[in-house]
């Protein structure tokens, strides 16, 4: 069975500061990651992806995600923190039996304080 | 906006009660995908439509079922409700047929209130 992890319910950033956001991944096979971010009443909008190849993985609104397959990790990562970014994020892993459903982590309460 | 609509925003509803969710993809997607978000078992993927065709079940209980008609929008009832079933339910939507892994593009949820 797959599954993600995510060790922090609430991550606090400085505005200007990097910010990582963890998550851990278990899977029998290739992992197909995912991260995306829920806002306040919205639904969840799509960040980055990773399927193959580089291990560093460029997404949306300037966020990247680091694959280590020794750690069995996917963080998300931004160079410097805006105080929009304050939100939800969902780690999140691709149905290894070939359907395209996704396994989601508990999320992560990202608030970046101005 | 991600091109998936989900109607209504907001359903107040009682025990017992009978409802449906609607869900509109992205323009050109085949699959569909229902998931619902709650504070006490997080998201959960309930079931996946493409093309008509169920194509993948998750933890969807006997008292809910969908369906995906041929215009490519899907519904999603939920009978016999109870204060638990409270959540916002959440569709999603994919190109096709998911043999290379695709990534969805959710709707903004229908939030089920059940008194």
């Amino acid at each position: 069975a797959q599954s993600v992890a995510q060790p922090e319910d609430q991550v606090n950033v400085a505005e200007g500061n990097p910010l990582t956001v963890k998550c851990t991944y278990s899977v029998s096979g290739n992992p197909y990651l995912f991260w995306y971010v829920q806002y306040p009443n919205r639904g969840l909008q799509f960040l980055l992806k990773y399927i193959t190849g580089d291990n560093l993985v460029k997404g949306s609104y300037g966020f990247e995600a680091e694959f280590n397959k020794s750690q069995t990790s996917f963080h998300l990562k931004k160079p410097s923190a805006l105080v929009s970014d304050s939100a939800l994020y969902f780690c999140a892993v691709r149905d290894q039996t070939g359907a395209n459903n996704l396994f989601f982590g508990t999320g992560t309460r990202l608030t970046v304080i101005p | 906006d991600s091109g998936v609509t989900q109607t209504p925003k907001h359903l107040i509803t009682a025990t017992g009660q009978r409802v449906t969710l609607r869900c509109s993809p992205r323009s050109g997607d085949l699959s569909v995908y229902w998931y619902q978000q709650s504070l006490d078992q997080g998201l959960q993927f309930l079931i996946q439509y493409y093309n008509g065709e169920e194509r993948a079940k998750g933890n969807i209980l006997e008292r809910f079922s969908a369906q995906q008609f041929p215009d490519l929008h899907s519904e999603l009832n939920l009978s016999s409700l109870e204060l638990g079933d409270s959540a916002l339910y959440f569709c999603a939507s994919s190109l096709g047929g998911a043999s290379h892994p695709e990534t969805q593009y959710f709707g903004p949820g229908t939030r089920l209130l059940v008194l």
